[in-house]
């Protein structure tokens, strides 16, 4: 049960589109569909963004993406926002009723 | 409005016990399976436990196997953490989430310190 590796840090200028990387194994991110995404904001519990690799959620906004290449996960913020400043787990499922996050990428708006 | 709302974390000293609590509302809560997850002061979020809609499952995290027990009253539409032998890299704050294999509404979290 290891986290998944993620960048510490991010950062991009409003409009621009960044991607951050969640790197497993195939135990995990490899072997299942079921990569999620969460955001959280200092002080606020986290909330999901994507969920089983690319899907999103109602309400979540659609400059919000999710892909998947062997065992690296990726999450696309496209017209970055001045909002989207926050930290970003990836979480995946790893078989047997375990799931194991990533550790964490920290976001800045420049 | 679905809601989750955590209580029971309290400071206890190293090798105590306590015990978590996740009151729903909101939803049918005997449709779905929920989860514990944990975040340590300054640190990122770590999945604790989950427990299957019915209860007949559960599933831990290496770090709390043995220590830490999920359970479930679906009459009360509500969830439970059972923490033993504490220890202090067991500070954390404490959330439950309704969950399929992601977690889609979480609580507002209840925090936990072990210190002497």
């Amino acid at each position: 049960q290891s986290a998944l590796t993620q960048p510490a840090s991010v950062s991009g200028s409003p409009g621009q589109s960044i991607t951050i990387s969640c790197t497993g194994t195939r135990s995990d991110v490899g072997g299942y569909n079921y990569v999620s995404w969460y955001q959280q904001h200092p002080g606020k519990a986290p909330k999901v963004m994507i969920y089983d690799v690319t899907k999103r959620p109602s309400g979540v906004s659609n400059r919000f993406s999710g892909s998947k290449s062997g065992n690296t996960a990726s999450l696309t913020i496209s017209g970055l926002q001045a909002e989207d400043e926050a930290d970003y787990y990836c979480c995946s499922y790893a078989g047997s009723g375990t799931s194991v996050f990533g550790t964490g990428t920290k976001v800045t708006v420049l | 409005e679905v809601q989750l709302v955590e209580s029971g974390g309290v400071v206890v000293q190293p090798g105590g016990s306590l015990r978590l609590s996740c009151a729903t509302s909101g939803f049918t809560f005997d449709d779905y399976a929920m989860r514990w997850v944990r975040q340590a002061p300054g640190k990122g979020l770590e999945w604790v436990s989950l427990i299957t809609w019915d209860g007949g499952s559960t599933y831990y995290a290496d770090s709390v196997k043995g220590r830490f027990t999920i359970s479930r009253d679906n009459s009360k539409n509500s969830l439970y953490l059972q923490m033993n032998s504490l220890r202090p890299e067991d500070t954390a704050l404490y959330y439950c989430a309704r969950s399929y294999y992601y977690m889609d509404v979480w609580g507002k979290g209840t925090p936990v310190t072990v210190s002497s």
